[in-house]
């Protein structure tokens, strides 16, 4: 069945990096758009930006553009999301999700969610 | 403008019909998908496209469209609907939107 396992809970302080890994299976890894989407605690669901798995291009909204990078290793049918610069607002869970490439980009199948904690 | 209006908070009584809705230019050129969120578990898609459901969403769910709004129906609303639904979509330059959420308390 199709699946998305992303990496487990971390914690950073405040200026650090972190990346987190969202693992495809049961379907073809480049065929469709892997989203990250963050959701802090309490909040809504908030867009971090997206990868065409296939193409490799990317999508971010302007508040993700100068911290976050997504990318993608189709040998293992991963992709990645690395949020630099860390304050204490980036506490929140972390999804991967996937879409069509084209059209409406529903999400159809979403990942278990990685927990990110920034403290100092 | 790029954004998606939610209502925050709607209320249904057990058994009836209720319709969250979701406002925003970007729905007159693409549809809203809808997703189901409840504590602590990642969101669901419930429908998406013009009025499509993912295998094991209940027949009850329903997505529909009208200009710049999209609504997400759900009729004999059971105890188990209780939660937070979300709308989404995009806009022409790929950018993706989220609505705020409107949580569905079942009475």
């Amino acid at each position: 069945q199709v699946q998305l396992v992303q990496s487990g809970a971390d914690v950073k302080k405040p200026g650090a990096s972190v990346k987190i890994s969202c693992k495809a299976s049961g379907y073809t890894f480049t065929s469709y758009t892997l989203h990250w989407v963050r959701q802090a605690p309490g909040q809504s669901l908030e867009w971090m930006g997206w990868i065409n798995a296939g193409l490799g291009n990317t999508k971010y909204p302007q508040q993700s553009q100068d911290r976050v990078v997504i990318s993608r290793d189709i040998s293992a049918a991963t992709a990645y999301m690395e949020v630099t610069s860390l304050t204490s607002e980036d506490t929140a869970v972390y999804y991967c999700a996937r879409s069509p490439q084209h059209g409406d980009y529903w999400l159809d199948t979403w990942g278990q969610g990685t927990l990110v904690i920034v403290s100092s | 403008s790029s954004e998606l209006t939610q209502d925050p908070a709607v209320s249904v009584a057990l058994g009836q019909t209720v319709r969250i809705t979701c406002q925003g230019d970007s729905l007159r050129n693409y549809y809203a998908s809808w997703y189901q969120q409840k504590p602590g578990q990642a969101p669901v898609l419930v429908t998406y496209g013009k009025n499509n459901r993912p295998s094991g969403i209940p027949d009850r769910f329903s997505g529909s469209s009208s200009r710049d709004t999209a609504s997400l129906t759900i009729t004999e609303t059971q105890a188990e609907d209780e939660a937070v639904y979300y709308c989404h979509s995009r806009d022409s330059g790929g950018f993706v939107l989220f609505g705020g959420g409107t949580k569905l308390t079942v009475l």
